[in-house]
């Protein structure tokens, strides 16, 4: 069964740069999405189709991809950006996946 | 505005049937797939499956086919999630979601979601 993965944590300070990857085959041939999920609360979309941010989303989170892996960029790392995040894609018959969540700390 | 309104939080024994609801508005109901996520406590997320309800297909992640059914009443603009039987291991937050890929125009809706407590 076809699997997305990523790191299961990452930290970074406040100002830094953190990075969170996502690997699987399944990303070669469809769009990536990313996702931020606060404790207690629904997911939230951070970018949608590989690159593209939802409006209202601030331009510190980025996203990209390459052949089968894609990665979420968030620059100026602030406090309130703890919080799990998560990549999926959707194929072509509409089939959902996700990865197991990278949960952010912030030091 | 889009919104995914669904019922209230449930607590049901081992064995029990249940049917969760996710109330749509804003938008064309019949036009757009609507799909269930599940979050077993303190784990990630996981497609179960979708459902079209201009005409009831539906289709499901190979982890959960036979095990719930997803379903969909246009007449009232409401998806739902059930089971006939459920099991411990059913104890999770269930969330349902128009997503973007199905809707486009760079948004997500994601119902608040419906924790669902299996206990004897």
């Amino acid at each position: 069964q076809s699997v997305l993965t990523q790191p299961p944590s990452a930290s970074g300070t406040p100002g830094q740069t953190v990075t969170i990857s996502c690997s699987g085959s399944k990303i070669g041939s469809n769009f990536v999405f990313w996702y931020r999920q606060l404790p207690g609360t629904a997911p939230t979309l951070l970018i949608y189709r590989n690159n593209q941010r939802p409006s209202g989303v601030p331009d510190r989170f980025s996203g990209s991809k390459s052949g089968t892996s894609a990665s979420l960029a968030i620059s100026g790392l602030r406090s309130e950006d703890e919080a799990d995040y998560y990549c999926a894609v959707w194929d072509d018959r509409l089939s959902g996946l996700f990865g197991g969540g990278t949960k952010l700390t912030v030091l | 505005d889009v919104q995914l309104v669904q019922s209230g939080g449930e607590v049901r024994k081992p064995g029990d049937s249940l049917k969760i609801s996710c109330k749509a508005s804003g938008y064309t109901f019949t036009s757009y797939w609507i799909a269930w996520v599940r979050q077993m406590p303190g784990r990630g997320l996981e497609w179960m499956g979708l459902t079209y309800p201009a005409d009831s297909d539906t289709r499901y992640s190979p982890s959960f086919e036979g095990h719930v059914t997803i379903s969909a009443d246009k007449s009232i603009n409401t998806a739902y999630l059930e089971w006939r039987s459920l099991k411990a291991s059913d104890t999770a937050i269930y969330y349902c979601v128009l997503p973007e890929i199905i809707r486009g125009g760079g948004a997500d809706y994601w119902g608040q979601g419906t924790l669902v407590t299996v206990s004897s």
